[in-house]
């Protein structure tokens, strides 16, 4: 069974600019979430989706927004870049919504910016 | 709200050492608990989750931890500690009727093996 993929693996953006990060869930599996991993502050949860639907948003700005395709694969898109962005963006997926359901993470993107 | 405390932020071990790393979480009802790895360059990965029954949990690769619900505590043990062991671990939890993204992480534990 292939995992959760994510690319690109690394992404360098100037302030100002927008990034798009992609994720492809486990077959399967039909919510995904992403997460921010900033240095030193674990992992702050930023959207989740399922079954084509934002179904709830971290304390984010909406600067950070995304979608979710037919397929199940989702976006993460970051607006207006800001040097406090740069961090480990990880994807996760998992069959249902539960919390009994087992969250998958991809190996993430790094973004940086400059 | 639902919070996760992980007090030590880097642990340094020699090989064959014990560790007990600490989780507390604060929330009033029950919780489900987990403890994820990230070795370096790789996936978070679960190694051990609690939803109910048995406090003491057996993971993979020789890990295991305790829920004790009067500390609202879940620490990750593992008797002896291999150089292979060096990774980040981050405890977890959300309250047992929510939805998955409800899942808290806590700020996570660098631990260094030396050999």
């Amino acid at each position: 069974e292939a995992g959760v993929t994510q690319s690109p693996t690394h992404l360098i953006k100037t302030r100002g600019q927008q990034a798009t990060l992609r994720c492809s869930p486990i077959s399967g599996h039909t919510s995904v979430y992403w997460y921010q991993q900033a240095l030193g502050l674990g992992l702050q949860f930023l959207l989740w989706y399922d079954e084509g639907e934002e179904r709830n948003r971290g304390n984010f700005p909406p600067r950070f927004s995304g979608r979710q395709f037919p397929n199940y694969s989702s976006e993460l898109n970051v607006n207006a870049l800001e040097l406090e962005d740069s961090a480990l963006y990880l994807c996760a997926s998992s069959r249902g919504q539960g919390p009994y359901n087992e969250q998958f993470f991809g190996p993430g993107t790094r973004l940086t910016v400059l | 709200a639902q919070s996760v405390s992980q007090h030590n932020h880097h642990v340094i071990l020699s090989e064959a050492a014990s560790l007990e790393l600490g989780c507390n979480y604060s929330y009033g009802g029950t919780v489900n608990l987990f403890w994820y790895v990230q070795y370096p360059g790789q996936h978070l990965q679960l190694l051990l989750k609690y939803f109910s029954g048995d406090p003491l949990v057996k993971g993979i690769k020789g890990f295991e931890a305790e829920f004790i619900k009067s500390k609202f505590s879940f620490n990750l043990r593992k008797p002896s500690v291999q150089w292979s062991d060096t990774a980040e671990y981050f405890c977890a939890v959300n309250a047992e009727y929510s939805s998955a993204s409800k899942i808290i992480f806590g700020s996570g534990t660098r631990l260094s093996i030396r050999p």
